[in-house]
């Protein structure tokens, strides 16, 4: 079945600064790929997200972009602020299944000093 | 945005007894999942549900576990008997659309202890 590998596992970065995550996935199948933000005891929320169609996509201070060819996909996020400290979590979607199983990376836990 | 109810939010239960957990999706939404967190770690995919029948089940859901949607109402999660290496916490999602690109909404979870 399909793997997701995420780095780093922690980062740390200061206010103001970007910080970037990194996903590879192994399912060329694969054409759905969304990011989440879970906080200490909530839920995971859906932050962002990019289709196959697509090479690059931004809302506000995110940026997400996908390399299908090196089956690669990051999230970047520019002028960081304190709020933006949480773990985040990479996922493939395995539409060869038509099921709309998420597969998860093991997560990025992101501190952002002030 | 859309929200996904789960009851309870916390279950504590002795080892061999069932548990029921339940999911209460958006209303339109037509795929339903579990997924299992362990504390520290990510989501599993554990089964995900649509029309009435289990479309795929991954090695963590277990002959113990089964799922149902009675008359549209909870899509609920039960364990029977559970097992220490049950604990965890449950998440529930929802989509409109299950081909690959229909996006997740998941609950709060239900944090299950298993003594």
């Amino acid at each position: 079945g399909e793997q997701v590998e995420q780095l780093p596992s922690i980062l740390r970065v200061q206010e103001g600064s970007s910080a970037s995550i990194n996903c590879s996935y192994e399912d060329s199948a694969s054409n759905y790929f969304p990011w989440y933000k879970q906080e200490p005891g909530e839920n995971p929320k859906l932050i962002i997200d990019i289709r196959s169609n697509m090479e690059r996509k931004q809302i506000q201070e995110l940026i997400v972009l996908l390399d299908k060819k090196a089956k690669r996909f990051s999230l970047h996020i520019t002028d960081t602020q304190p709020g933006d400290s949480a773990m985040y979590f990479c996922a493939a979607s395995l539409t060869g299944a038509n099921t709309g199983k998420l597969t998860f990376g093991h997560g990025t836990i992101l501190r952002v000093h002030p | 945005g859309p929200k996904v109810l789960q009851i309870p939010s916390h279950q504590i239960i002795d080892m061999g007894q069932m548990v029921t957990l339940n999911c209460d999706p958006v209303s339109n939404h037509l795929y339903f999942y579990w997924y299992k967190q362990i504390l520290g770690q990510q989501m599993e995919f554990l089964v995900n549900f649509y029309n009435g029948k289990v479309m795929e089940k991954s090695k963590l859901f277990k002959d113990q576990f089964s799922v149902e949607r009675p008359d549209g109402s909870y899509f609920t999660l039960k364990i029977q008997p559970t097992a220490l290496e049950d604990s965890a916490v449950y998440f529930c999602a929802s989509s409109l659309g299950g081909l690959g690109g229909g996006t997740q909404y998941f609950g709060p979870g239900t944090r299950l202890l298993v003594l």
